[in-house]
């Protein structure tokens, strides 16, 4: 079963809004979750790492005052579109890592995706 | 330039038959190589992963291989099924640097009747 979830699967919103996509890794601990956008036919596109307890690290390129990331807890990271515009409109992924038990081994673990769209 | 690269871009099949998909990259050191599958509209979902000193990979009709001194990787799926359709991609993390992903674009597969 899913251990990330994601959390709308899809918004539809009005353009000067502000919409708030929710990660959870559901049966482990993540003191980090990646944030990822994803045009149609395009590669995942890394947007910030968040970090449990402290600030959250942005891409070279990504306003970090426009994606607000809060990760409040060691399962919940969110991130917040605000004052969204229509070229905001993608497809939203969040990632967790999760030891495999093996030293220096992780599996990633990716949520379902959220569906922003703004009019 | 992209630290990973895929190809082909696209490919149809024929439902029965098998593909191999490639992935070449860049990355140096790199920690593991995962191929994921994602389907339209979702999240990628893991299918295979390899640390360096690993040679192949099996996933039930999906096997990966990976080459460490060419850096070179392939997945090949076996009597392809209508849910193959998907994109395939390959992810090589970066040993270093916080568990700090390097995406391919995808392989785009379609399984036709």
């Amino acid at each position: 079963g899913a251990v990330v979830s994601q959390h709308p699967s899809r918004v539809i919103c009005k353009s000067g809004t502000s919409v708030k996509i929710e990660c959870r890794s559901l049966d482990f601990q993540a003191t980090t979750m990646f944030w990822y956008r994803q045009f149609p036919k395009q590669s995942l596109m890394l947007m910030a790492t968040s970090n449990e307890g402290s600030k959250a690290t942005y891409e070279q390129g990504v306003e970090k005052d426009k994606f607000l990331i809060n990760h409040a807890s060691l399962t919940l990271s969110t991130l917040t579109v605000t004052s969204a515009h229509p070229e905001d409109s993608s497809f939203y992924i969040c990632s967790a890592p999760r030891g495999t038990g093996k030293r220096s081994s992780y599996e990633q673990y990716f949520g379902p995706g959220t569906r922003l769209t703004v009019t | 330039k992209n630290q990973v690269e895929q190809s082909p871009q696209s490919l149809i099949i024929l439902e029965g038959k098998n593909c191999t998909l490639q992935c070449n990259y860049t990355v140096s050191p790199f920690s593991n190589l995962r191929w994921y599958k994602q389907d339209t509209g979702r999240g990628p979902v893991s299918l295979t992963i390899m640390t360096f000193s690993e040679n192949t990979k099996s996933n039930g009709r999906y096997t990966a291989t990976l080459d460490a001194d060419t850096k070179q990787s392939s997945l090949h799926i076996t009597a392809s099924q209508l849910s193959d359709s998907a994109s395939y991609i390959c992810v090589v993390t970066h040993l270093y640097g916080n568990n700090r992903l390097a995406f391919g674009k995808g392989n785009q597969v379609v399984v036709i009747p």
